[in-house]
């Protein structure tokens, strides 16, 4: 297991388009959070996954954002009908449950760029 | 609600001088605090969390409850210090909240 991972690294697409990222955490982790962090900011909530429940999201969150987490493992986030404020990096990381660390581990980022 | 605030975005000092990163918290539950590092080309990673009470690196941060504040300090910096740092809290709900973060550079 070498950590959590995202894919893709790098998206570019067209204004109104539909993009879908995905994150594979650390296998024993059943809490899987996705941050959006913009240039000059720290990362920014949008929601988290207790195994396969989708337990909060951001009020800040548009409906054109979407998180599903099918059977506790891996994780999507899509974003549809794309705006060029949308360009950010999509942090996902996991962590143990709560009362042991409470440790995050973070991915590398999927990078989205509207054009 | 919660609320995380570094007010240095840009912080640089000399190689072997004290570095002080400040953070300080809204939030009217009991608070867990962590600092995250991010170096060059790297991924965000935890630095320290508040209730283990380490040094990490050289680094130790003390929650002050009284000031709402989780400085992050270090007696003598390292040109391998230089990172962004952000300090995090962590709510009841589970739920992370991070500062802007403080660019530190150390010059040699």
């Amino acid at each position: 297991d070498t950590g959590v991972s995202q894919d893709p690294r790098h998206k570019i697409t067209k204004r109104g388009q539909n993009v879908t990222f995905r994150c594979d955490p650390i296998s024993e982790h059943n809490r899987l959070y996705w941050y959006r962090q913009t240039l000059g900011q720290g990362p920014e909530f949008l929601t988290y996954f207790q195994n396969e429940a989708q337990l909060e999201k951001s009020r800040l969150l548009s409906d054109r954002f979407s998180a599903e987490r099918p059977k506790g493992s891996f994780s999507t986030l899509e974003i549809q009908r794309t705006e060029q404020g949308d360009s950010a990096m999509y942090l996902c990381a996991s962590s143990l449950p709560s009362g042991r660390t409470g440790e995050l581990f973070f991915g590398e980022g999927s990078r989205l760029t509207v054009l | 609600a919660q609320r995380v605030t570094q007010p240095e975005k840009l912080l640089s000092v000399f190689k072997g001088a004290p570095v002080e990163l400040k953070c300080n918290y809204s939030y009217s539950g009991s608070p867990e605090l962590f600092w995250y590092v991010q170096y060059s080309r790297q991924r965000l990673q935890l630095l320290l969390r508040h209730i283990s009470r380490e040094s990490i690196k050289g680094f130790t941060a003390d929650l002050n409850k009284g000031e709402t504040s989780f400085h992050l300090k270090k007696p003598f910096a390292q040109e391998e210090d230089s990172a962004m740092y952000y300090c995090a809290l962590r709510n009841t709900g589970n739920q992370f909240y991070f500062g802007t973060g403080t660019s530190l550079t150390v010059i040699p």
